[in-house]
């Protein structure tokens, strides 16, 4: 069965540094998004992305943030400066058609910033 | 921000009872809502769906209900086994759907 992969699974940075979450979407899907989850917490929309470009952000998703798809398959999310306050663990996930549908979610990235 | 919300943190069922998962919602623009199961250092994994214009989905052990009177929908899974015993979230979308809200999530124990 199709599924979304993402790497590193683990990726520990010294605060200021910049990271980048790679992710591996489902390849007929046409839809793809970020999500986080902070440790307690719930899990938390960032960014959505259609056609090769951005369809809705949160507020979460300020400047240090951006997400590409430098090819077919790879879809990335890039922080440039991150913050203690970025570590969590980030979702992405995948979704075929036009309307949110059913996403489906990678096993995550858990990102630590000391 | 509290749109969507799961009130019981934890639940306990004896193997083979039913598990009965609750949701509210707060946003009536909401009118597609999803469940989905995780597993500890696991991505969350979709269960079953159910859009606005239905009172009920069902899909083998697990049935979702929606009552939009009320704002409210619920999960049930029956007979529960030691297996399903992981974190239930609940999510919404809007018609504009880019995005899923989730709930704070239930762990779910299935004792054997």
């Amino acid at each position: 069965e199709p599924e979304v992969t993402q790497t590193p699974s683990h990726q520990v940075t010294q605060m200021g540094q910049e990271v980048i979450l790679r992710c591996v979407p489902i390849s007929n899907h046409l839809y793809f998004y970020w999500y986080r989850q902070i440790l307690g917490q719930k899990v938390e929309f960032l960014v959505s992305f259609y056609n090769n470009e951005i369809s809705e952000k949160s507020e979460i998703f300020d400047d240090q943030f951006s997400v590409e798809r430098p090819d077919g398959s790879n879809f990335t999310l890039k922080i440039r400066s991150t913050k203690l306050e970025d570590s969590a663990m980030y979702f992405c996930a995948s979704s075929p058609g036009g309307r949110v549908e059913t996403q489906y979610f990678g096993p995550g990235t858990r990102l630590l910033v000391l | 921000d509290q749109q969507v919300k799961q009130n019981s943190p934890s639940l306990s069922v004896q193997e083979g009872r039913i598990s009965i998962l609750n949701c509210d919602y707060t946003n009536s623009m909401f009118d597609y809502f999803l469940w989905y199961k995780k597993y500890p250092a696991e991505g969350p994994t979709f269960l079953i769906s159910i859009s606005s214009i239905k009172d009920k989905n069902e899909d083998g052990r697990f049935t979702v209900f929606l009552n939009k009177s009320a704002k409210h929908l619920s999960l049930h899974i029956v007979p529960s086994q030691p297996g399903d015993s992981a974190v239930y979230f609940c999510a919404a979308s809007d018609p504009w759907g880019n995005k899923l809200v989730f709930g704070a999530g239930t762990i779910l124990r299935v004792k054997s």
